[in-house]
């Protein structure tokens, strides 16, 4: 069975920089890419990018490239997710969802964690 | 950057049939898989349809999806109140650098 385990809520101040920790079970960690997507109150989901868990190659939504660096350690087989320059606007939380395949960031996201609120005051 | 747009809302009773739409553009839906997301109070989201109108193992086929040109609909069939939730599309889009792109969500009550 699929699960993905995340850190838990942090609470930043405005310009601090956050890392969320994401580590699945029930498969093995390399063969699938993950994705990370945030959703803050009252808005749709919004995707921020993707890790190869196996390579490490790494793809970015345009609006997070610039403040969003995501990793993975292979031996701890944990995902990172860190977020730098933090406002208001990023309070929200924050998810990991492991990708359908390692094919790359287009791969449907196929399970995902349970979430970690990052909050910015 | 366009977001697909789906209803705020909707509602059914139990055992009722409601459709949730989601329109987009020629730079995601139109050329691109859809999948969608239902997201329960308190649960991880989990992906109730993939590549348009397949359904991954274990979700029951009270839920299809269907797509025509840029715009998506899912219909969920004999409703039950434990689908209370919100239900999100989502797809690729290809403009910029390329990235993932949901919907707004629609919030679904069962009556």
């Amino acid at each position: 069975q699929v699960q993905l385990v995340q850190s838990g809520a942090e609470v930043k101040k405005p310009g601090a920089s956050v890392k969320v920790a994401c580590k699945p079970s029930g498969y093995t960690f390399s063969k699938f890419g993950l994705h990370w997507v945030r959703l803050a109150p009252g808005q749709g989901p919004e995707w921020m990018g993707w890790i190869n868990a196996g390579y490490g190659h790494t793809k970015y939504s345009h609006k997070f490239q610039d403040r969003l660096t995501i990793t993975r350690d292979t031996f701890a087989t944990t995902a990172y997710m860190e977020l730098s320059g933090l406002t208001s606007e990023d309070t929200a939380v924050y998810y990991c969802a492991r990708a359908s395949g390692d094919s790359g960031p287009r791969d449907w996201l196929d399970s995902w964690g349970r979430g970690t609120l990052v909050t910015v005051s | 950057q366009s977001v697909p747009t789906q209803p705020p809302s909707t509602s059914g009773a139990p055992g009722q049939r409601v459709v949730i739409s989601c329109s987009g553009d020629d730079s995601n839906i139109g050329t691109k898989y859809v999948s969608w997301y239902q997201h329960l109070p308190g649960a991880a989201p989990r992906v109730i349809i993939y590549n348009d109108d397949q359904r991954p193992s274990g979700v029951p086929d009270r839920f299809s999806a269907s797509k025509s040109g840029a715009s998506a609909s899912l219909a969920i069939s004999g409703l039950r109140s434990e689908d209370e939730g919100d239900y999100y599309c989502a797809s690729w889009d290809d403009t910029v650098t390329g990235f993932w792109v949901f919907g707004g969500g629609t919030r679904l009550t069962v009556l």
